[in-house]
């Protein structure tokens, strides 16, 4: 069975850099996977940060960035703010018409 | 403003079913995939399925095979799942999510999410 594993929690101080990771129990994540990032906050709905391995959405700043580092997908963060605290995910395609989601991580700024 | 609006909080007894609607708003989805997943509280997010909404082509997840139905209405832009033999496991909230308009199925724009609690 396929599962996508993310780091549980990070602390980073603000304005300190920090990058989140999604990797495969399975292999390595290339952008054939179209790795995407979204930001969640407690009772709020998701929001898409990062697509296709490295595409900003609408309206994300320029500091959240996504690529491929060795072999997992990676979600940098550059210059941390309060304001970035929440629950960030994963979602990988697998082919095949299949989607699995990581576990997510918990971010927190202070 | 462009927005996907699901429909209401919904509590459902064991057994039953559930549909839930995922209507867009301020945009088209006609060349577009609708993804559902979930999530329970604590739990991490589980993929329930998509569909094309053009075609109506579906795609579910294993786990959701031979309980699951998303269909589509294309004259009012709105896609549904309903999800059968509800348990309690079920409880969580449920979210579409569309892509750009591209078949990408990439979750791009959310709904805002729907919480379905079953309990007897």
């Amino acid at each position: 069975q396929t599962v996508v594993t993310q780091d549980p929690s990070f602390s980073v101080s603000p304005g300190e850099t920090v990058t989140l990771t999604c990797a495969l129990n399975s292999g390595s994540v290339s952008t054939s996977y179209h790795p995407s990032w979204y930001q969640q906050t407690p009772g709020q709905a998701p929001r898409t940060l990062i697509y296709s391995t490295n595409i900003r959405s609408s309206g994300v700043p320029d500091r959240f960035s996504g690529s491929i580092l060795g072999n997992k997908a990676a979600l940098t963060i550059t210059g941390a703010q309060t304001d970035d605290e929440s629950d960030y995910y994963c979602v990988l395609y697998m082919g095949s018409g299949i989607w699995v989601f990581g576990g997510g991580t918990k971010l927190t700024v202070l | 403003q462009m927005q996907l609006v699901q429909s209401g909080p919904e509590v459902k007894k064991p057994g039953t079913s559930v549909k839930v609607s995922c209507k867009a708003s301020g945009f088209t989805i006609s060349k577009s995939a609708v993804q559902w997943m979930r999530q329970a509280r604590g739990q991490r997010p589980e993929w329930i399925g998509w569909i094309f909404v053009d075609s109506g082509n579906t795609n579910y997840a294993q786990n959701f095979q031979e309980r699951v139905t998303i269909t589509r209405d294309m004259s009012t832009s709105t896609a549904y799942m309903e999800l059968s033999s509800l348990r309690s496991e079920d409880t969580a909230v449920y979210y579409c999510a569309a892509d750009k308009g591209d078949h990408s199925g990439l979750f791009i724009r959310w709904g805002q999410g729907t919480l379905v609690t079953v309990s007897s």
